[in-house]
């Protein structure tokens, strides 16, 4: 079946580590997001990719990286200069520019820092 | 900087009344809006998307409506069910980015 996915689904980190989640997406579309959610918060925007090797800061890129080498699959490293990194991590794509620009998301990715 | 809103934060009803939820946003130059539920600990699953030149979509119980001058979206879910208790986000694209500014949510019990 087409759809996200996200790995690993819950993951804990000690203070002063990197750590990288994975997103695949087998829907054939171009751009890719990352998401954060904390409770009680709409989602916020972590990085966007509309395209391979191309990645744009969203509005909380700080203490984040990403890449974009294969149009498939869109990593997110939280690292240690995240201060406060434990939340839920989502991953989107969308087929903008050639369709509706409808979001499917992944299923997450619950980030605990010990 | 855009804005989305939803109120109530949080509503219950009982079984087979329709539900109605809010939201608005504070710039009406928008791309488009959707609607989201979000089971706990689950990801989102799109429910509908309403273009910016529509004024209303529609998918079985589900009836979403858009008034861009006014800056305001409501979800319609007629004769609610238990399934439909969830989080429900809006959220509008602000830019050709495909960039989503979400509300943070409207959560939902259906009792029996």
């Amino acid at each position: 079946d087409g759809g996200i996915t996200q790995s690993p689904k819950y993951l804990f980190r000690k203070e002063g580590q990197n750590v990288t989640l994975s997103c695949e997406q087998n829907l054939n579309h171009d751009a890719m997001y990352w998401y954060r959610q904390d409770p009680g918060q709409g989602l916020r925007l972590i990085y966007y990719s509309q395209i391979v090797n191309d990645f744009q800061k969203g509005d909380i890129a700080e203490g984040y990286s990403v890449s974009r080498e294969k149009k498939e699959s869109f990593p997110l490293t939280v690292t240690s200069a995240q201060k406060n990194p434990t939340a839920f991590y989502l991953c989107a794509s969308s087929d903008r520019g050639r369709g509706t620009g409808e979001l499917f998301f992944g299923e997450g990715s619950r980030l605990t820092v010990l | 900087k855009q804005e989305v809103t939803q109120i109530p934060a949080a509503l219950s009803v009982p079984e087979g009344e329709n539900l109605v939820l809010n939201c608005s946003f504070t710039d009406s130059a928008i791309y488009n809006l959707q609607w989201f539920r979000q089971d706990p600990g689950k990801g989102l699953t799109s429910l509908l998307l309403i273009q910016s030149s529509q004024r209303e979509q529609t998918s079985g119980r589900l009836n979403a409506s858009l008034d861009k001058s006014s800056g305001r979206s409501t979800l319609y879910i007629a004769a609610s069910q238990p399934g439909d208790s969830a989080t429900y986000l809006c959220a509008v694209e602000t830019d050709s980015w495909g960039k989503l500014q979400f509300g943070a949510g409207t959560q939902v019990v259906v009792t029996p």
